[in-house]
């Protein structure tokens, strides 16, 4: 079956600009994680779904980033007037279930390049 | 909090040879899972190994096996026969409910 997706797989933009990086997780999968992946750094938590809710949202660096996931299905992580910081692959992950949680498929990342 | 540290930032074998990555971690939890993930150019994340730390036995995937030593916190991935195509990054993670990543190893693997 087709495994998490991610679009688009590279995005730039300039300062200031706002940007929506979209997730399709597996089919049926409960859970669904944010990782930001700084350019040689190993991913950091950034939110999480469980279905419609989002339970975690303490990775989130700054109030400019948004994630939600309306249905439980389709996720989307917004950035409002992004910085250069903002630089780095952005990785979703989805879970299939409540008890097999610990099992995370990750998609292949969306490369975000601030100028 | 949890950390995860993995001290080598590069490692190099020879094809068909054996290599071994060293992770450690801090925790008080008692039950957890560790993992091994393989990030290639790609960027996709492919998990290599898991371990649920109320195992004993060392968990094993084919030519991948750990060292799990949990009174050390210690979690070391061998890779046995090395190909060419294990050429990654390899990242070990501590999970609770969310994914601890440490900095990663970046393994090259010659012929």
């Amino acid at each position: 079956g087709a495994g998490v997706s991610q679009s688009p797989r590279y995005k730039v933009a300039k300062r200031g600009q706002d940007v929506a990086l979209r997730c399709d997780p597996i089919s049926g999968h409960v859970s669904l994680f944010w990782y930001q992946q700084a350019l040689g750094q190993g991913p950091e938590f950034l939110t999480y779904f469980q279905n419609e809710a989002q339970l975690d949202k303490s990775g989130l660096p700054s109030d400019r980033f948004f994630a939600e996931r309306p249905e439980g299905s389709v996720s989307t992580l917004k950035i409002q007037r992004t910085q250069q910081e903002d630089s780095a692959v952005y990785l979703c992950a989805s879970s299939p279930d409540l008890k097999r949680d610990n099992e995370q498929f990750f998609g292949p990342g969306t490369r975000l390049t601030v100028l | 909090a949890q950390t995860v540290t993995q001290s080598q930032p590069e490692m190099s074998v020879q094809e068909a040879e054996t290599v071994t990555l060293s992770c450690t971690y801090d925790t008080s939890e008692n039950n957890y899972y560790l993992f091994w993930y393989k990030q290639p150019p790609s960027r996709q994340m492919i998990l290599v190994i898991r371990q649920e730390a109320y195992k004993q036995q060392n968990a094993t995937e084919n030519r991948f096996s750990v060292n799990f030593q949990k009174a050390a916190k210690s979690f070391s991935l061998k890779i046995s026969d090395s190909q060419l195509g294990d050429t990654a990054m390899y990242f070990c993670a501590f999970m609770k409910r969310v994914l601890i990543f440490g900095t990663g190893t970046r393994l090259q693997v010659f012929p």
